[in-house]
């Protein structure tokens, strides 16, 4: 059971335009919400994560908005630049002591042309 | 210090062979996950642990052992393993419970069986 989806699963946008990638989850136990880059041989980088009491949260050129009554969550990378062309995975959690596990979007793939 | 480290970076194993996989965080995380990730794929979890202890186990094939030596160190045996196996094998560390939960991972142990 796909508890995560994500849309597109690849994107091709021009250099300084705005890249959106959206996630839709199930689970209403869902209370974390971040957003990983990984660019091809490395290991997933957190970039932005958000809370269900927030409806939106930025930092720099990325933003996260969140629709709790929706179960939508988004991602917005503004002014795209060539070096932002990766993998983007949105996930969710529910955070509990015995640690944070991660359930994963199918992923979207970016191309940033110059 | 935020670097999750893990070592080898590339293993080429035989279905024979024994081999273990190292990852070591210094950030005094002390939850520490194994993910798999197969190409075009999102991770996938395979074990949590939480305090040293083995929190969840994913339904992992009895191949796969992982150990927790101390707070610092996790260890994934690999024994028997079959071509199918072959994938990006990725460690993780966060602080468990509530609070901060940002997950950072290592750079992946790209493994090929043959």
């Amino acid at each position: 059971q796909q508890q995560v989806k994500q849309s597109p699963q690849s994107l091709i946008v021009q250099k300084g335009g705005i890249s959106i990638i959206n996630c839709a989850y199930e689970n209403t136990a869902f209370d974390y919400f971040p957003w990983y880059q990984q660019f091809p041989g490395k290991g997933p980088a957190l970039l932005i994560a958000i809370r269900p009491d927030v409806s939106e949260k930025k930092e720099g050129r990325f933003t996260i908005s969140f629709n709790k009554s929706a179960k939508q969550f988004s991602l917005h990378i503004m002014d795209s630049q060539p070096g932002d062309s990766a993998t983007y995975f949105c996930a969710a959690s529910m955070i509990k002591a015995a640690g944070n596990k991660l359930t994963f979007g199918g992923g979207t793939r970016v191309l940033v042309k110059p | 210090d935020t670097e999750v480290t893990q070592t080898p970076k590339h293993l080429v194993m035989g279905m024979t062979n024994k081999k273990s996989l190292k990852c070591e965080q210094h950030m005094g995380h002390r939850a520490m996950y194994w993910y798999k990730q197969k190409a075009k794929k999102p991770p996938e979890l395979m074990f949590v642990y939480s305090y040293e202890k083995l929190s969840i186990n994913e339904s992992v094939p009895s191949r796969f052992s992982p150990e927790c030596p101390n707070s610092s160190l996790l260890n994934l045996h690999l024994h028997a393993l079959q071509p199918e196996d072959s994938a990006l094998y990725l460690c993780a560390s966060s602080r468990p419970g509530q609070g901060n939960t940002e997950a950072f991972f290592g750079q992946g142990t790209r493994l090929t069986v043959v």
